[in-house]
């Protein structure tokens, strides 16, 4: 298995919901990450994970709330996001963080709006 | 200001054409990625490059990194209308850990 897979593939959520994204890899990677992609933009990091930990936040706001539960797993929990939230939300993953040779495998993302 | 400039923005030739896109930064990067990426998907790595001076080739396409790690080309040979895409280069600077840095991307249409 080499992929990377992102459920749900688009979601709409009112400004007041609770919803969570997915991420599962089944590749040993021991790095996941999260990114956000504006329409005719990059991707934005957000969060890296390094064996199950958060190694980085990029001064996310706190309405984006990330959890690894276990080595195959990566969640984006959303709460009481704004219109401008809406993006194109990217997971990915690597061997490992620190080595820098190793490609990113992504997901398809999810593909959020936010009404 | 962006960390990685990439070069041109837009791109949009007929079949069999060659192109270059560039990648340039003022910052030393230990390893600089390539991407393709298409409309509602996520990126693709195309290929990984480490070394400075390094070149390496997939098929049509040729990607090299610079001689002091702070730019990186890609090179596309005769191209064909399935190498339309969105090309994004990606580094990981020397000092800022385990941070990968898209440039702002070329979007490359190749015409029949």
């Amino acid at each position: 298995d080499t992929e990377v897979t992102q459920t749900p593939k688009h979601l709409v959520m009112g400004m007041t919901n609770k919803k969570s994204l997915k991420c599962e890899q089944h590749m040993g990677h021991r790095a996941m990450y999260w990114y956000k992609q504006k329409a005719k933009k990059p991707p934005e990091l957000m969060f890296v994970y390094s064996y199950e930990k958060l190694s980085i936040n990029e001064s996310v706001p706190s309405r984006f709330s990330p959890e690894c539960p276990n080595s195959s797993l990566l969640n984006l929990h959303l709460h009481a996001l704004q219109p401008e939230d809406s993006a194109l939300y990217l997971c990915a993953s690597s061997p490992r963080t620190g080595v820098s040779n190793y490609g990113y495998t992504f997901g398809s993302g999810t593909r959020l709006t936010v009404v | 200001t962006q960390l990685l400039e990439q070069s041109p923005q837009f791109l949009s030739i007929q079949e069999g054409e060659n192109l270059t896109v560039y990648c340039n930064s003022s910052s030393v990067f230990s390893s600089l990625q390539w991407y393709r990426q298409e409309p509602g998907e996520g990126p693709v790595l195309l290929v990984t490059v480490v070394t400075g001076g390094e070149v390496k080739k997939l098929k049509r396409l040729t990607f090299q990194f610079g001689d002091a790690r702070k730019d990186s080309s890609l090179h596309i040979t005769a191209a064909q209308p399935g190498d339309t895409g969105l090309y994004l280069c990606a580094g990981v600077r020397e000092t800022s850990g385990s941070r990968l840095t898209f440039g702002e991307g070329t979007q490359l249409t190749v015409n029949p």
